[in-house]
């Protein structure tokens, strides 16, 4: 168990419809990460917060947002689905946003399934 | 742009050893990281290399050449649960994670 959770686990869901993901970083790691990883492929970086400010973006969609609230946890908006955002999607959180500590640990990812 | 290459593809048998190389390029560099993936879990840490030279862990060693943008993972007596996916990280100047597409171990008995 990473200590990082991930809800739901799986998720079938339209095309054209919003859903959200939840991650919870482990306890006292102030940086999330979300990636998306589709079938057979590597993982794409969407975007990094530390301490409830964006840090980092990768390749996100306009279609996508996300947040860090105040208690760390984070949520990964996904909107007007499409059938190419079918993915596992994983948050991973890191102690700090520097460099001190380069272990990420990761959820277990929601899979989602749009159809 | 910034970028890592690693091979799509390695095919190994039982007992051998296997090594996965990864060469970078990107703005600045802190470390190389490892982690490895089984189908359908979560990534997980396997090692992490700062300095040029080689890190033992158990089976599983990684080797840094800073002046060569090049790294490897070096899986020794290989076994059928080590059938996965592997995926070489940079951590960059912005302390960003900058990740491979993953190399898949195939392992034969």
């Amino acid at each position: 168990d990473s200590g990082v959770t991930q809800t739901p686990k799986h998720l079938i869901t339209a095309t054209g419809q919003r859903v959200t993901l939840r991650c919870s970083p482990r306890s006292g790691d102030l940086s999330v990460y979300w990636y998306q990883q589709s079938l057979d492929q590597g993982l794409q970086f969407l975007i990094q917060y530390y301490n409830g400010e964006e840090r980092a973006k990768g390749n996100i969609l306009e279609r996508f947002s996300a947040q860090q609230f105040p208690d760390l946890h984070s949520e990964l908006n996904l909107s007007s689905l499409e059938l190419g955002d079918s993915a596992l999607y994983f948050c991973a959180s890191t102690r700090t946003g520097e460099g001190s500590n380069t272990e990420a640990f990761f959820g277990q990812g929601t899979r989602l399934t749009v159809v | 742009g910034q970028s890592l290459e690693q091979p799509s593809e390695v095919t190994a048998v039982e007992g051998a050893i296997v090594q996965i190389n990864c060469t970078y390029q990107t703005s600045g560099f802190y470390g190389l990281s490892w982690y490895q993936q089984h189908d359908g879990g979560a990534p997980t840490f396997l090692s992490y290399n700062a300095l040029d030279g080689l890190e033992e862990t158990g089976r599983f060693s990684s080797f840094l050449s800073r002046s060569d943008s090049y790294g490897y993972l070096l899986l020794q007596e290989l076994q059928m649960k080590d059938s996965a996916s592997y995926f070489c990280a940079v951590l960059n100047s912005n302390y960003q994670l900058i990740w491979g597409a993953g190399t898949k171990l195939i392992i034969k008995p």
